[in-house]
């Protein structure tokens, strides 16, 4: 299967919203409420920050938040903070027991 | 608290094995609510999901399209940890290797992850 689509980078000013979009198919992002959102510093493992479309994980900022409408799944992130800099992964299940990633955003903050 | 800890040569041979381990503290390889993936992260190939292993009733294990005819994912119950093996590798095969945790409540979205380990193919 073929990765999900998310933009390249994305940028915003400290204490602003972005939202960071993840499309797919009806045969993944569509057909499931699984879609997860990874955060990943330079040189680290990526954090989950989303799972099943909206839900945070314990110790996980409320500044996350996630959404998602059809085939699209969106990443919101608001009074963005210095820290939030980094590299964004949505990933959905895709039947058959296999999962998909997307090809990563680059956040910098401003 | 769960913990992976990651092991295995950074160097491999193109046409050898690729042999990866991941020691699992705080959680059991044989729980019946978690299940113990590989995903691989490459420039070229972005976050590729290789393949995992869990036991509910009897073990199971699931691999991506991509690798199936030449990777094998093993418990080691004896040592709580799980591996991963990749036969006849080229320089695709390159990549930082993570091992991750799919746990309850995170069904079906990764956790936990182990350090990863840079993985050259080269002679």
């Amino acid at each position: 299967q073929s990765a999900l689509t998310q933009p390249a980078s994305v940028s915003g000013s400290p204490g602003q919203s972005i939202t960071i979009s993840c499309t797919g198919t009806s045969s993944d992002v569509g057909s499931y409420n699984v879609v997860s959102w990874y955060q990943q510093h330079p040189g680290k493992a990526p954090k989950l920050m989303i799972y099943e479309d909206s839900k945070r994980p314990s110790g996980v900022s409320n500044r996350f938040s996630g959404s998602k409408s059809g085939n699209t799944a969106s990443l919101t992130i608001s009074g963005l903070q210095a820290e939030d800099e980094a590299d964004y992964y949505c990933c959905s299940y895709a039947g058959s027991s296999t999962w998909v990633f997307g090809g990563g955003t680059k956040l910098t903050v401003l | 608290q769960v913990q992976l800890q990651q092991s295995g040569p950074g160097l491999v041979k193109p046409s050898q094995t690729l042999s990866l381990t991941c020691a699992i503290s705080g959680d059991s390889v044989s729980s019946n609510s978690a299940a113990w993936n590989w995903i691989r992260q490459s420039p070229s190939r972005g976050l590729e999901w290789l393949g995992r292993t869990y036991q509910r009733s009897k073990w199971y294990n699931d691999y991506a399209v991509s690798v199936k005819s030449r990777v094998i994912i093993n418990p080691d119950t004896s040592k709580n940890q799980f591996s991963l093996q990749l036969y006849s590798v080229t320089p695709e095969d390159t990549a930082v290797y993570y091992c991750a945790r799919a746990g309850d409540p995170t069904t079906y979205a990764f956790d936990i992850w182990g350090q990863g380990t840079m993985v050259t193919v080269s002679s």
